[in-house]
């Protein structure tokens, strides 16, 4: 089974600044990658997705995330953060054939922004 | 076009009784995914159901149980009601069913169990 780990459980930036995300998987083959936000009080939207190909996906709102398969990581980065951005951030796993009950949810990263 | 909808927004119960969430989908969504997230756990998977049918649950005791109907509406029912069971409820639509979909997430029904 596939598992999902995101190290970071605060971050604090300030706005501008640039912010890295980590994400890091287990998985036997190259995994379904996904990363999706979550703003008080409000359900996950989907940022962006990994399937297969080039390893550097463009999402909304100005994020991007590297598949690296040495690694094992999905990091999510953005190049300067809004204050809008502050939230918490999901990585999820899933399988290749497998149900929505094999998409696993990283514990989530809490994004907060100084001004 | 409409995003999912969950009613009730807030829920407060006691110890014993049972409770029914709703969600609707996105309109031509035929996939509803339901998900437990509590501040200890994370997300946790509860049920994916497509086209009225269950296609997998989470690893969660029979008190928790749910339905999709025709118009791929579903609702989750919570027997029995336990202090742990006090979470935020989160339903997903998706055009189809598998883990490479899109799930489009409501806002949650937040369920406080006293």
């Amino acid at each position: 089974a596939q598992s999902v780990t995101q190290p970071d459980i605060h971050i604090t930036v300030s706005e501008g600044a640039s912010l890295e995300l980590r994400c890091n998987y287990s998985y036997g083959a190259t995994p379904y990658l996904f990363w999706y936000v979550q703003s008080p009080g409000q359900g996950l939207q989907l940022l962006l997705k990994y399937f297969s190909g080039d390893t550097l996906v463009q999402g909304i709102k100005g994020f991007e995330a590297e598949f690296k398969r040495s690694q094992s990581s999905f990091n999510l980065r953005k190049p300067s953060v809004h204050w809008s951005d502050a939230a918490e951030y999901f990585c999820a796993v899933g399988v290749h054939g497998g149900s929505q009950g094999n998409l696993i949810f990283g514990k989530g990263t809490k994004l907060s922004v100084k001004p | 076009k409409a995003g999912v909808t969950q009613t009730p927004r807030y829920l407060i119960k006691t110890r014993g009784q049972q409770v029914t969430l709703s969600c609707s989908p996105i309109s031509g969504h035929r996939s509803v995914s339901w998900y437990q997230q509590t501040p200890g756990q994370g997300l946790q998977f509860l049920f994916e159901y497509f086209s009225e049918t269950q296609r997998n649950k989470g690893n969660f005791p029979g008190r928790f149980s749910g339905r999709q109907f025709s118009n791929s509406r579903s609702e989750m029912n919570v027997s029995t009601l336990e202090l742990g069971d006090s979470a935020l409820y989160l339903c997903a639509s998706s055009l189809g069913a598998g883990s490479s979909e899109k799930l489009f997430f409501g806002s949650g029904t937040q369920l406080s169990v006293l």
